[in-house]
Formats: structure tokens, sequence, C-alpha cells
């Protein structure tokens, strides 16, 4: 069966410090990637996305990058975090030549002071 | 641009109800929609997902069901129990690689 990893879980960050968060998925082949940011009363946000390896899609302009060094290797860093920056992360993957039925990731919450 | 919306935001009743959780979209031109769960703090369950050719899908004392081209979907929960307190998300694909379109949610809390 199909699993996705995220972490780290939790992650209390100064301003102007680097960010790395990571997201595995297991079990399956050549999924599309998603990494997604949930604030307070704004609901799911699309950051990023990708189909395959070293593709890259951004949906909002922001300081944030995601890379995908490997094929269910999902990675979100920034190189100076802001305050606005701090929210709920969460990794989702599907594949989308199935069902396109989306698979979410536990989250990790960052908190930047 | 396709949007989202889900009444009511929050909804609170006794236990052993059956309530309707509500949910529409704008743009008709869908590949599924999906309906998911999210506990305090944690990431999202999958609970039923709709395909555009389908008019409604079943899991347990849950229903959901689609009207593709009045653009509404909802969530019927039997017999509700307090571990259905939670919030319920309603999302929807339009069909590219760009990920679902997600709702605000319906905070959900069932009195014991």
């Amino acid at each position: 069966s199909q699993t996705i990893h995220q972490w780290p879980a939790t992650l209390v960050q100064p301003v102007g410090s680097p960010l790395s968060l990571e997201c595995t998925v297991e079990g399956t082949s050549n999924p599309n990637l998603y990494w997604y940011r949930q604030a307070a009363g704004r609901g799911l946000q699309l950051l990023f996305y990708s189909v395959g390896i070293g593709q890259i899609s951004s949906e909002v302009p922001q300081n944030l990058s995601a890379s995908r060094p490997q094929d269910r290797q999902f990675i979100l860093s920034s190189k100076k975090l802001l305050l606005s920056d701090s929210g709920f992360y969460l990794c989702a993957w599907t594949l989308y030549t199935n069902t396109g039925e989306l698979f979410f990731g536990e989250g990790s919450r960052l908190t930047v002071l | 641009k396709q949007e989202v919306t889900q009444i009511p935001a929050a909804l609170s009743v006794p236990e052993g109800e059956n309530l309707v959780l509500n949910c529409s979209f704008t743009d008709s031109a869908i590949y599924n929609l999906q309906w998911f769960r999210q506990d305090p703090g944690k990431g999202l369950t999958s609970l039923l997902l709709i395909q555009s050719s389908q008019r409604e899908q079943t899991s347990g004392r849950l229903n959901a069901s689609l009207d593709k081209s009045s653009g509404r979907s909802t969530l019927y929960i039997a017999a509700s129990q307090p571990g259905d307190s939670a919030t319920y998300l309603c999302a929807v694909l339009r069909g590219g690689a760009d990920g679902l379109t997600f709702g605000k949610g319906t905070h959900l809390i069932i009195q014991p």
C-alpha cells in the first residue's frame, strides 16, 4: 500500500533563517506531488506541484521554493523565512492517470518568530 | 477561476442526528470532487471521491452526492457520533495537474 511521510512535524524558526521540509511517498511510482499551506481563516492554498523529477510549477509568488530530486521525494525550502510564512504545510500525492484521488501527509507546523 | 463554498461554516448538533453538509462550486467542468476530514493539527483524510460521471458515493454512514450541472455536492452523515467531530472539507479537481480547489470547510461538533 502507498504511504506518505512528511517531516519535521513541528518547527519553530527565527525570521531570516532557512527552511527545509521534506516529503516522501512510498509504494507508488511517478506520482504528482503537491505542497499546500493552510493558514487560519484562509483555507488550503496550493503552493507548488510537480508532475515529474525536476519539474516544478508554482501557483503563487513567494519566498518559498520547491524541488523534486527523486521520483518520490518533494522538498519545500526557503533561504530566509518571513513571519508570514508561519502556517501548516501539507504534502500530498496523486496518480492522476488513475482516479485523481489526492492523499495527504500528516503536515508540518511552522512557526516563524 | 474555480471557487468552492461550504455551508455552514460551523455546525453543532446532538449525537444521533442525521446531518447534511453543503458544498458548491462555480465551474461545473470538473474531473472529480473529493470530501476530506481534518482533525485538529492533523493532515487531511480522504472520505469519499466522486468522479464527474457519478452521482453519489457511499462509505458506511457517509453518503456524498454530486450534481455537476448545478455545481453542488452534499455530504450526508447518518446517526452522528462524537467521533465525527472534525472539520470537513470539499475540494474539486478541474482536470489539470494543478491540484484541487478547496472550500474553507465546515467545523462540525457532535455533542455527546
